[in-house]
């Protein structure tokens, strides 16, 4: 099976700052790396597919990047409805979530 | 508008069964293959069922595997979960999700708003 494992687990962050959070596969994923945005009581959203393809509706704000086991989900400014919860999700063989990084408001 | 809306969710007993449903509308349910995923309380999101268009390929998590029973009824635009032999650690919130394709499941999207699983005696 393939593990995904996301840094940090939680980071406190001010709006206007400019986060980054990682995510590295146990084994090679080529570019099946996908990012969802989690609020509590909602349903999943998904951010970005394909390690950097932003979804349709996803301010800019938002990129992907990396190959193989490394990626990182940034946003340039953080916005008061960014603050959420954060997986990415590997769909190279199965489908796998990381544990999720936690933005809080500091 | 595409939109995915699950039921079914309750208290149930250990060791119990229940019938989880996901209605979809807004776009051609016989294209898409659909996946289960569940997140458990205070817990990350667990991908535990795979269904392709045609129902010919059926996927399972190991957590899952032997309990659980995905199927569709594409003339009804329905998923469907069976979840048997009810343990306490199956209590989370329910959330059908569209794949990126009919046999390709690259990513997840959308998701429905999720139904309540609670096992407890």
């Amino acid at each position: 099976d393939i593990q995904m494992t996301q840094s940090p687990s939680s980071l406190s962050a001010s709006v206007g700052d400019r986060i980054t959070i990682t995510c590295r596969a146990s084994q090679s994923i080529s570019s099946y790396l996908s990012w969802y945005q989690k609020k509590p009581g909602k349903a999943p959203k998904l951010l970005i597919h394909s390690v950097s393809t932003l979804q349709s509706g996803v301010p800019s704000t938002f990129s992907g990047s990396g190959s193989g086991t490394d990626f990182t989900l940034t946003i340039s400014s953080l916005q008061p409805e960014d603050f959420a919860t954060y997986y990415c999700q590997q769909t190279y063989i199965s489908w796998t979530f990381g544990q999720g990084t936690k933005v809080e408001v500091k | 508008e595409v939109q995915l809306v699950e039921s079914g969710g309750g208290l149930v007993q250990p060791g119990g069964s229940l019938r989880l449903s996901c209605a979809a509308s807004g776009f051609p349910f016989n294209t898409y293959s659909m996946s289960w995923v569940r997140q458990a309380p205070g817990e990350g999101l667990e991908w535990i069922s795979y269904i392709s268009s045609s129902s010919r390929t059926i996927n399972y998590a190991d957590s899952v595997k032997g309990r659980f029973t995905i199927s569709r009824d594409n003339a009804k635009n329905s998923l469907y979960l069976e979840i048997n032999s009810l343990r306490a650690g199956d209590t989370a919130v329910y959330y059908c999700a569209r794949c990126s394709g009919s046999t390709s499941c690259y990513w997840f999207d959308p998701w429905g708003q999720g139904t309540l699983v609670t096992v407890s005696s």
